[in-house]
């Protein structure tokens, strides 16, 4: 079974300052690791996976993640915020791309101006 | 291009009545996904479809809940009865994969149990 874990149900940073969202992944084979964003009264959108190769992704807003296995982790960092960044954000995980998502519980991302 | 759509936005029922979510994912794309998202949580699979085959329903509470895919195009998520812990948002998302690798979800639909 695979399960992530997202550290910080609500993690607040002020506008220009580095973005850290943290999650550690739980999985028995290679996991494909993703991250989605959902502003206020929206559908949930891909910001970022990895599923193979270069462990440092780029994703969409300047965010980007990388997959360290030794630590299991997959955390999500931007290095400056905006006010347009506030927002949850879940971290997810499936089996080989064969499997529906697994999501985190959350992390809630407030800009301070 | 049209994204996943989801009807209704909200609705509003009492405990013991039975209640229906419609979907219409994105044309083309053979695997659809109703998962449930209770406040406070990340959304959890309660099933996916490929084309109008189940492929994982096994979190689906099926002495409530059931969802078919009728042609392998839009879909319907019941509930009967309902209880309230079933107050919740129903999002909808569907792929081109099976794997899941890029999920598009809807806006979802937002129900309240009193």
């Amino acid at each position: 079974a695979q399960s992530v874990t997202q550290l910080g149900s609500h993690v607040s940073v002020s506008e220009g300052a580095l973005v850290l969202l943290r999650c550690n992944y739980s999985s028995s084979v290679p996991p494909y690791l993703f991250w989605y964003v959902q502003y206020p009264n929206q559908g949930l959108q891909l910001l970022l996976k990895y599923t193979t190769g270069a462990t440092l992704v780029k994703g969409i807003n300047g965010f980007e993640a990388e997959f360290k296995k030794s630590e299991t982790s997959f955390h999500l960092t931007k290095p400056s915020a905006h006010m347009s960044d506030a927002a949850e954000y879940f971290c997810a995980v499936s089996r080989t791309g064969r499997r529906a998502l697994t999501f985190g519980s959350g992390t809630r991302l407030q800009v301070q101006p | 291009e049209a994204g996943v759509a989801q009807s209704p936005r909200y609705k509003i029922i009492e405990k013991r009545q039975s209640v229906a979510f419609w979907c219409n994912p994105i044309s083309g794309h053979a695997t659809l996904y109703w998962y449930q998202q209770i406040l406070g949580q990340g959304p959890k699979l309660l099933i996916q479809f490929q084309n109008n085959g189940v492929v994982d329903d096994s979190q689906l509470p099926k002495d409530r809940f059931s969802a078919e895919r009728l042609k392998g195009v839009d879909s319907t998520l019941k509930i009967q009865p309902a209880k309230l812990e079933d107050s919740a948002v129903y999002l909808c998302a569907s792929s081109l994969d099976r794997g899941g690798e890029k999920l598009f979800f809807g806006s979802g639909t937002q129900l309240s149990v009193l």
